[in-house]
């Protein structure tokens, strides 16, 4: 069964610094790939997503995602964090079938001014 | 334009009653998807409607969960008999189900936190 992987369950960065949170994928083919963020009482919004071609894909807020076939991963980075980042960001794969998303367990990213 | 509306926001109930959830997801938008949050965990999908096909069901976790869809408008989310284990943030989604290999981009609502007493 495919499965997402998000192995920091906390990160603390300060403004300005770079950021990378790491996602890996179970799955036999090549995904869609997904980043979602989560802001508090809010509901997920969409970052980015990976479907084919270029694999290095750019999305909202400045964030961008780098598909790695050999590695199976779809790691998020932003050059420089900005405190209104500081929210919960998930990792998703959609495998096929029933259109459903298997998310990761997230990354709660905490900035310092 | 509106986007995908849930409620209540909040819900506390007693072990053992029932409740309903309800979604309004983003007009046009023919599919329509339940998941549940539980804390410090990722969402756990529930089930997924798609215009007049059967849901899929696969994600409910026990026959106490069912879920209803009325055409491509509102659906709700039943949870008969609570336990404590079903206290959790239940969120819909939907998506216009464009793509033919899937993978539409799906759009959240902010979810009904349910705390079970």
């Amino acid at each position: 069964a495919q499965s997402v992987t998000q192995p920091d369950i906390h990160i603390t960065v300060s403004e300005g610094a770079s950021l990378e949170l790491r996602c890996n994928y179970s799955y036999g083919a090549t995904p869609y790939l997904f980043w979602y963020v989560q802001s508090p009482g809010q509901g997920l919004q969409l970052l980015l997503k990976y479907f084919s071609g270029d694999t290095l894909v750019q999305g909202i807020k400045g964030f961008e995602a780098e598909f790695k076939r050999s590695q199976s991963s779809f790691n998020l980075r932003k050059p420089s964090v900005h405190w209104s980042d500081a929210a919960e960001y998930f990792c998703a794969v959609f495998t096929g079938g029933g259109n459903k998303l298997t998310f990761g367990t997230g990354t709660q990213l905490k900035v310092e001014l | 334009g509106a986007g995908v509306s849930q409620s209540p926001s909040n819900k506390v109930t007693e072990k053992g009653k029932d409740v309903e959830l309800r979604c309004d997801p983003i007009s046009g938008h023919t599919a329509l998807y339940w998941y549940r949050q539980r804390l410090g965990q990722g969402l756990e999908f529930l089930i997924y409607f798609q215009g007049n096909s059967a849901p899929d069901k696969s994600g409910l976790p026990s026959d106490r969960f069912s879920a209803e869809r009325t055409g491509e408008s509102v659906s709700t989310l039943t949870i008969q008999r609570t336990q404590q284990e079903d206290s959790a943030v239940y969120l819909c989604a939907s998506s216009l189900a464009s793509r033919a290999g899937g993978g539409d981009t799906q759009y959240f609502g902010p979810g009904t936190r349910l705390t079970v007493l």
